[in-house]
């Protein structure tokens, strides 16, 4: 079975703090991305990476960074955590060409991550 | 630019019967996918149905079947034979280069 696992379900922290989300695939997938989901604002794309240490911006990437040196590890960084990065956090890979998105997508549980 | 819109953010539907999920799209784009994808309360999102643009044929899978009318730019998603378990948000979404969400629709199934 494929897997993608994300390090933590539930995280709380504090303004200012610096957070660490971490993602693993065992399916050897070239592509990892990192999605927020808010209610009434459906997925949004932070970040992805087609390779290892590659990294292109989505649509939201303002204030986090990610990082991956291996090619199983996709790793989301909050620098700064503020409040308004309260939100879920979705890890996805797939296996498809870079610029041939064909949709599937293979996704990790979460992390619910607050910020007080 | 590539958009997807659900215009219902929730729906109910009673065990056994069937409901319709809509979806429309707007892409410049003349290949792409279209998609719908579940997500159970607390659980991992899984691809439901899929369906290449340039395929006339509407998508099957077992229950889960799509309306792709491409003149209309809609997309929607039919459950039949609803069951327990189909109880989810679900995600339209396309893809081109990239792939975008639509803002979901929350089922609920009702014994």
């Amino acid at each position: 079975d494929v897997k993608v696992t994300q390090s933590s379900r539930y995280l709380v922290k504090r303004t200012g703090e610096k957070v660490f989300l971490e993602c693993v695939q065992d399916m050897d997938h070239e592509n990892m991305f990192w999605y927020r989901q808010d209610p009434g604002l459906g997925l949004r794309l932070i970040y992805f990476s087609y390779d290892v240490k590659m990294k292109e911006k989505g649509d939201i990437p303002e204030g986090y960074s990610v990082s991956r040196e291996k090619k199983e590890r996709f790793s989301l960084i909050l620098e700064s955590a503020s409040t308004n990065q309260t939100s879920m956090y979705l890890c996805a890979s797939s296996l498809v060409e870079r610029f041939a998105n064909t949709g599937e997508l293979f996704f990790g549980e979460g992390s619910r991550l607050t910020v007080l | 630019a590539q958009t997807v819109t659900q215009s219902q953010p929730e729906m109910s539907v009673q065990e056994a019967e069937t409901v319709t999920l809509s979806c429309t799209y707007d892409t410049s784009e003349s290949d792409y996918y279209l998609f719908w994808y579940k997500q159970p309360p607390s659980r991992q999102m899984i691809l439901v149905i899929r369906q290449e643009a340039y395929k006339q044929q509407n998508a099957t899978e077992n229950r889960f079947s799509v309306n792709f009318q491409k003149a209309a730019k809609s997309f929607s998603l039919k459950i039949s034979d609803s069951q327990l378990g189909d109880a989810a948000m679900y995600f339209c979404g396309g893809a081109t280069n990239k792939l975008i969400f639509g803002t979901g629709t929350l089922l609920a199934v009702q014994p």
